[in-house]
């Protein structure tokens, strides 16, 4: 069954800092997507960044970047220069088989972060 | 573009009472809708999913008797919690696919269900 784990239930960052939070999956599929999102205290779900399975590069989007190791199963976000506005809590989420599929996502526990000034 | 809406925001119902949620795509059509429910500090768990003018799928170990879905239109969905608890007090959030070609899922707002 598909799985993603994280690890870090809570994290602390200075402020300019870069800080990664990790994200583990497991699956049979050879499809697959994966994603992140940040969920501030209002509660509404940011989409930050996407990793397609076959995608050959690392997905990057302004201060998020994406650090997909396929053999690893592992799917970490960067947040370079930390801003303040980035204490949320930050979910890793993954699509389950083909965006033709049902497209139900499957979301690890979270990871609160809250960055220092 | 691609908001989704949720009406209440926020809403307090007395036990045994039923409460309905709506989650409207405003500016565009949704082939699927997917609800989730979420305890403070929590994961997000997937309820069910809903495709237009069909039954909604549940996933394991959620009563379908309780948590009604009607996925009328394309651009709405409602959740409706029958005979409300107070266990059933949680955040409900709803999520929006465009089409079955692409991948990313646009969430609503949150609805946040107390029972008394």
């Amino acid at each position: 069954a598909q799985k993603i784990t994280q690890t870090q239930p809570g994290m602390f960052v200075q402020e300019k800092e870069a800080v990664t939070l990790d994200c583990t999956y497991d699956t049979s599929d050879q499809s697959y997507g994966l994603f992140w999102y940040k969920q501030p205290s209002s509660g509404e779900m940011i989409f930050l960044i996407y990793q397609g399975s076959y995608d050959e590069q690392n997905a990057t989007e302004g201060r998020y970047s994406l650090n997909f190791q396929k053999a690893r199963k592992s799917a970490n976000l960067v947040i370079s220069a930390s801003q303040l506005g980035d204490s949320a809590m930050y979910f890793c989420a993954m699509r389950e088989g083909l965006p033709g599929n049902t497209g139900k996502l499957i979301f690890g526990q979270g990871t609160t972060l809250q960055v220092k000034p | 573009g691609a908001v989704v809406s949720q009406h209440p925001s926020w809403v307090i119902c007395k036990s045994g009472t039923s409460v309905k949620i709506e989650c409207r795509s405003l500016d565009f059509q949704a082939t699927t809708m997917f609800w989730y429910r979420q305890f403070p500090k929590q994961s997000l768990m997937l309820m069910a999913t809903s495709n237009e003018g069909s039954k909604a799928t549940y996933e394991q170990g959620v009563e379908k008797d309780k948590f009604l879905i009607n996925h009328a239109s394309l651009t709405l969905s409602t959740l409706t919690v029958t005979s409300a608890h107070p266990e059933d007090s949680s955040f409900y959030i709803c999520s929006a696919r465009r089409d079955y070609l692409t991948y990313e899922q646009y969430f609503g707002p949150g609805t946040r269900l107390t029972v008394t």
